[in-house]
């Protein structure tokens, strides 16, 4: 079966400072992947999304960036953060029209 | 531009009622529509679908309504139960197969059934 993992589940950084977050699949190969953002009160947010190993789309402009150097490997960077990259950061892949979504990251940035 | 959208942030039934939530969308390629439930600070997991050819699904407890001409779909859940506390996304893309299409959510509403 498949199965989607991120770390960290929850991160505190100070503003200014860089992010990795970092998403992996397991059980299936060239999964379409994703990263969304839920903010407070606000619904989800695609970030980015790739077809393949080295391919992102980027949705939403902003100090985030992303990067597949696998193709079972997602990362979330950013080389400043801002208070307002504060959000639940989830990773997706998916399959059949079907989205499945890893347990996500709580960031706060202070 | 919210091409998805879940007008009602709350919602609020007795348990053993029928729980309702709406969803309204813009885009007339949508053809493809899934329900999403979230507990708090999980991913969300996928609840129920349909497609564009069907005006509705049953799985259970829930049931998905699609009206094509309004651009509207709801989603039923009888009975309620209090474990269905959570929040509810909306989501649509252009197609089922899995080409990559994007995703679209509604802002989702959050339901609580009360014992």
């Amino acid at each position: 079966s498949q199965t989607i993992h991120q770390w960290p589940a929850t991160l505190v950084q100070p503003v200014g400072s860089p992010l990795s977050l970092e998403c992996t699949v397991e059980g299936t190969s060239n999964p379409n992947l994703y990263w969304y953002r839920q903010a407070a009160g606000r619904g989800l947010q695609l970030l980015f999304y790739s077809v393949g190993i080295g391919q992102i789309s980027s949705e939403v402009p902003q100090n985030l960036s992303a990067s597949r150097p696998q193709d079972r490997q997602f990362i979330l960077s950013s080389k400043k953060l801002l208070l307002s990259d504060s959000g639940f950061y989830l990773c997706a892949w998916s399959v059949g029209g079907r989205q499945y979504f890893g347990p996500g990251t709580r960031l706060t940035v202070t | 531009d919210q091409q998805v959208k879940q007008n009602s942030p709350s919602l609020s039934v007795q348990e053993g009622r029928i729980s309702i939530l709406n969803c309204d969308y813009t885009n007339s390629m949508f053809d493809y529509f899934l329900w999403y439930k979230k507990y708090p600070a999980e991913g969300p997991t996928f609840l129920i679908s349909i497609s564009s050819i069907k005006d509705k699904n049953e799985d259970g407890r829930f049931t998905v309504f699609l009206n094509k001409s309004a651009k509207h779909l709801s989603l039923h859940i009888v009975p309620s139960q209090p474990g269905d506390s959570a929040v509810y996304f909306c989501a649509a893309s252009r197609g089922e197969l899995d080409t990559g299409n994007q995703f679209y959510f509604g802002t989702g509403t959050s339901l609580t059934v009360i014992p």
